[in-house]
């Protein structure tokens, strides 16, 4: 079935140590997003690509990159990850220029930080 | 800045009852209105709004969009344990915002 993919699932890390998480889809979707969600609050977009354009959200902060060597994966990297950035981290895909298209999530990866 | 708004945050039914759930929103740039199921992981996609007045249904769950009035409701009819979850509103502006959600808990 055509979907998105995360990995790893869970994630553990310690403080100050880089750590990178990864999205692959099958759908073949031209615009790809990363998403912080805290427990209990909305997910927050951090940037998105639309094709190989990378939008940053303006208080994404600095420590957060990100990543698309191709149409089909994506990384977000944390440079140095603090305690404050456990969260799960969720991608999504959609077809943009389109009319509207929903986004389709990954099952998220839940970091944790030591 | 943009701004989308669910109530209530939180909300406690039996079985069998029936739910409205509201969002509203104050937004440049409106493409469309989304709500997602999120249980235990990532958000599930349930409807897009992109018109007013019209009325989409899936089984149980219905939602309309009132773009005059900048809002719109997710109806649940007999609700099931199963519906249990967090509901989440989004709007498409080219990113998508969310609301908070409501968390929805069915009891037997």
């Amino acid at each position: 079935d055509a979907m998105v993919i995360q990995n790893p699932r869970y994630q553990v890390t310690q403080f100050g140590k880089p750590v990178t998480l990864s999205c692959s889809q099958t759908l073949n979707h031209n615009v790809m997003y990363w998403y912080q969600q805290k427990s209990s609050q909305a997910p927050k977009l951090l940037f998105h690509y639309y094709d190989k354009d990378f939008n940053n959200e303006a208080d994404t902060p600095d420590n957060f990159q990100s990543r698309r060597p191709n149409t089909s994966f994506c990384f977000l990297d944390i440079r140095s990850p603090g305690l404050g950035d456990a969260a799960m981290y969720l991608c999504a895909t959609s077809i943009g220029g389109i009319g509207n298209q929903p986004q389709h999530f990954g099952d998220g990866t839940r970091l944790s930080i030591l | 800045e943009d701004k989308v708004v669910q109530s209530p945050l939180s909300l406690v039914v039996h079985e069998g009852d029936t739910v409205t759930l509201n969002c509203s929103y104050e937004v440049t740039n409106f493409r469309s209105l989304l709500w997602y199921k999120q249980e235990k992981k990532a958000p599930t996609f349930l409807f897009m709004l992109t018109s007013s007045g019209i009325e989409k249904k899936s089984g149980r769950l219905s939602s309309i969009l009132d773009k005059k009035e900048l809002f719109s409701i997710l109806n649940i009819t007999a609700t099931q344990t199963g519906d249990s979850a967090v509901y989440l509103c989004a709007v498409d502006v080219n990113d998508m915002r969310f609301g908070a959600g409501t968390r929805l808990t069915v009891k037997p």
